[in-house]
């Protein structure tokens, strides 16, 4: 299994007040990716990395940054968290081809009060 | 329309039952066909794959494709109370790396 790991696992905030998610891969693998999990909608693409300083948009990017200065860590931040940001938050990188097998970490539950 | 749907459920059967999941997709483009698995609150992990039309087995596990559809199953039989989790359809094909995710059905086996 690819190691993969998420902090924080928990984390409770108020709304206005910026939050940085941090994943941390073992494998060396170019490809890592952050998505949203939400009742009725299925995993959801923020942003995706394809390479150190390599990022770029996935389809709910808004409210979100990344960095990627270390092939072993992606960044998520929200600039100013809001209630819609609550969320369960997947990092995730990928073994190149022919396959592309994502490997998820366990997951950070953010909380926007 | 989404380029993946997956039937929402959630389903509840008794053990031993078998279970059908679904999924459609719209871009005939895409390449590889897989099925997530994901227990409460862990992260999902690949349970099968597949790349071609027709079906693959894996112990109680069988994925089948049907690209003139585009459609894709998995099916569970004899199902056990551990099957318990979230399913999510995945494939791959139009963005370099990128897999595109159906919104996951819920299954509960009750012993």
């Amino acid at each position: 299994d690819a190691g993969i790991t998420q902090s924080p696992r928990h984390k409770v905030t108020e709304t206005g007040t910026p939050v940085t998610l941090r994943c941390h891969q073992t494998e060396n693998h170019r490809y890592m990716y952050w998505y949203r999990q939400d009742p009725g909608h299925g995993l959801r693409l923020i942003h995706y990395s394809y390479g150190v300083k390599d990022t770029d948009k996935g389809e709910v990017s808004d409210g979100y940054s990344v960095s990627r200065s270390k092939t072993e860590d992606f960044l998520l931040t929200l600039e100013s968290a809001t209630s819609s940001q609550t969320s369960v938050y997947f990092c995730a990188s990928q073994r190149e081809g022919p396959l592309w097998e994502q490997y998820f970490g366990p997951g950070t539950r953010l909380t926007v009060t | 329309q989404k380029e993946v749907e997956q039937d929402p459920g959630p389903l509840s059967v008794p053990e031993g039952a078998i279970v059908s999941l679904n999924c459609t997709y719209s871009n005939s483009a895409f390449q590889y066909f897989m099925w997530y698995r994901q227990y409460s609150r862990k992260g999902p992990e690949l349970l099968m794959y597949t790349y071609s039309s027709g079906n693959k087995e894996d112990g109680r596990f069988t994925a089948q494709v049907d690209k003139s559809s585009k459609y894709i199953s998995l099916f569970i039989r004899d199902s056990q109370p551990s099957d318990s989790a979230t399913y999510l359809c995945a494939i791959y094909g139009t963005s370099y790396g990128k897999l595109t995710f159906g919104q996951g059905t819920i299954l509960t086996v009750h012993p």
